[in-house]
């Protein structure tokens, strides 16, 4: 079965340093690849996606990632960290068996220090 | 364009009670998934409506059950509530593709005591 993978719980960043939250998934077939974020007592809010195409994907508030098929990767980055990023990150895939479901990471809980 | 409304917010029952969740999906889209969030098991996908007719679901037990109807609003239930059925509700609408967003409401917390 398909699954995701979030290396880390909590990632911890001085603020305009470097954000890299990591995720792999395991699938012969790439999947559509998702980022979503969730601050607190809020639903989820879609950062980026991957479908087809360019392999680095843009997304809002300046994060991006790039889908690697070779590492079954899409790690997620940010060149500069601010204080409103601090909230839960997930990655997620939809697996391409027209099954429409979200298969979510565990999720990576971004700190980000003054 | 409103968005994905949940009600209600947050809720609270005892074991052995039932219990309906509603949601409202963006206008247009069709589908209407649900997923259960707990601390413990993280983000679980229910099951995923599309024009009235339940096209997935997870691996939940028959407890819970859900439905849509022909305004794309959906509902979901769980009977006999156990403790552990303590959660976040997240309900999102879609276009119906795999590849479209699912757009996320803000949940319905659901305590059982």
């Amino acid at each position: 079965a398909q699954s995701v993978t979030q290396l880390g719980s909590h990632v911890s960043v001085s603020e305009g340093a470097l954000v890299l939250l990591r995720c792999n998934y395991s699938s012969s077939v790439p999947p559509y690849l998702f980022w979503y974020v969730q601050y607190p007592n809020q639903g989820l809010q879609l950062l980026l996606k991957y479908t087809t195409g360019a392999t680095l994907v843009k997304g809002i508030n300046g994060f991006e990632a790039e889908f690697k098929k070779s590492e079954t990767s899409f790690h997620l980055t940010k060149p500069s960290a601010h204080m409103s990023d601090a909230a839960e990150y997930f990655c997620a895939v939809i697996p391409m068996d027209s099954s429409y479901k979200l298969i979510f990471g565990s999720g990576t809980r971004l700190l980000v220090r003054p | 364009k409103a968005g994905v409304t949940q009600t209600p917010r947050y809720l609270i029952k005892t074991r052995g009670q039932q219990v309906t969740l509603s949601c409202s999906p963006i206008s247009g889209h069709r589908s209407v998934s649900w997923y259960q969030q707990t601390p413990g098991q993280g983000l679980q996908f229910l099951f995923e409506y599309f024009s009235e007719t339940q096209r997935n679901k997870g691996n939940f037990p028959g407890r819970f059950s859900g439905r849509q109807f022909s305004n794309s609003r959906s509902e979901m239930n769980v009977s006999t509530l156990e403790l552990g059925d303590s959660a976040l509700y997240l309900c999102a609408s879609s276009g119906g593709d795999s590849y479209n967003e699912q757009f996320f409401g803000p949940g319905t917390r659901l305590t059982v005591l």
